[in-house]
């Protein structure tokens, strides 16, 4: 079964330093998204992207966040000065229509 | 405004009961609601949804219930098994279709003893 990967698992970073997660979303897809949920809460829209912009984004998402889609396969969340309350796990997400497929995640911990 | 939140934080139940996790939504426009199980150190996993012109929806030991007068959803788990412990999030769509961002209720984490 087709499922959407990410790396790394795990991301460990010193506060103000640039990073980048990745992830592969399911081949047919159209739709993609990142997630975040911080320990121990629940999981919280970042934002949706379609034929190769953003739809929708959300508070969170500020001009510290950006998103690209380099090729035909990866879909990249990029955090250019990180901070400490950035640290949480980051989930990518797909879908064609519905429903939303997510990958498992990568830790992002900010020293 | 746009809430999903849930009433129970944990559920404890036996092995081969039967499972009921509820969730209260707040946005009346929502016409899409999703069930995911999350396991330890894992993603969201897909487990059924269902659209706001059905009541309810069955998959394999999973039922889905969506009463819009009291905007409650709940996920019945039939006889329930120790894989099916993991924290279990309801979410909405409020503008409908799966290509809109889900709004996750708080989890309710699902306890199954032997």
């Amino acid at each position: 079964e087709p499922e959407v990967t990410q790396t790394p698992s795990h991301q460990v970073t010193q506060m103000g330093q640039e990073v980048i997660l990745r992830c592969v979303p399911i081949s047919n897809h159209l739709y993609f998204y990142w997630y975040r949920q911080i320990l121990g809460q629940k999981v919280e829209f970042l934002v949706s992207f379609y034929n190769n912009e953003i739809s929708e984004k959300s508070e969170i998402f500020d001009d510290q966040f950006s998103v690209e889609r380099p090729d035909g396969s990866n879909f990249t969340l990029k955090i250019r000065s990180t901070k400490l309350e950035d640290s949480a796990m980051y989930f990518c997400a797909s879908s064609g229509n519905q429903p939303q497929h997510f990958g498992d995640g990568t830790r992002l911990s900010i020293l | 405004g746009e809430s999903v939140g849930l009433h129970l934080p944990t559920l404890s139940v036996q092995e081969g009961d039967n499972s009921i996790i509820n969730c209260a939504y707040s946005n009346s426009a929502s016409d899409y609601f999703i069930w995911y199980k999350q396991e330890s150190g894992k993603g969201p996993q897909f487990i059924i949804d269902i659209r706001s012109n059905m009541d309810k929806r069955q998959g394999q030991r999973v039922t889905v219930l969506l009463n819009k007068t009291v905007k409650h959803l709940s996920l019945q788990i039939a006889a329930t098994q120790p894989g099916d412990s993991a924290v279990y999030f309801c979410a909405e769509n409020g503008k409908g279709g799966g290509y809109n961002k889900l709004i996750f209720g708080a989890g309710t984490r699902l306890a199954v003893h032997p």
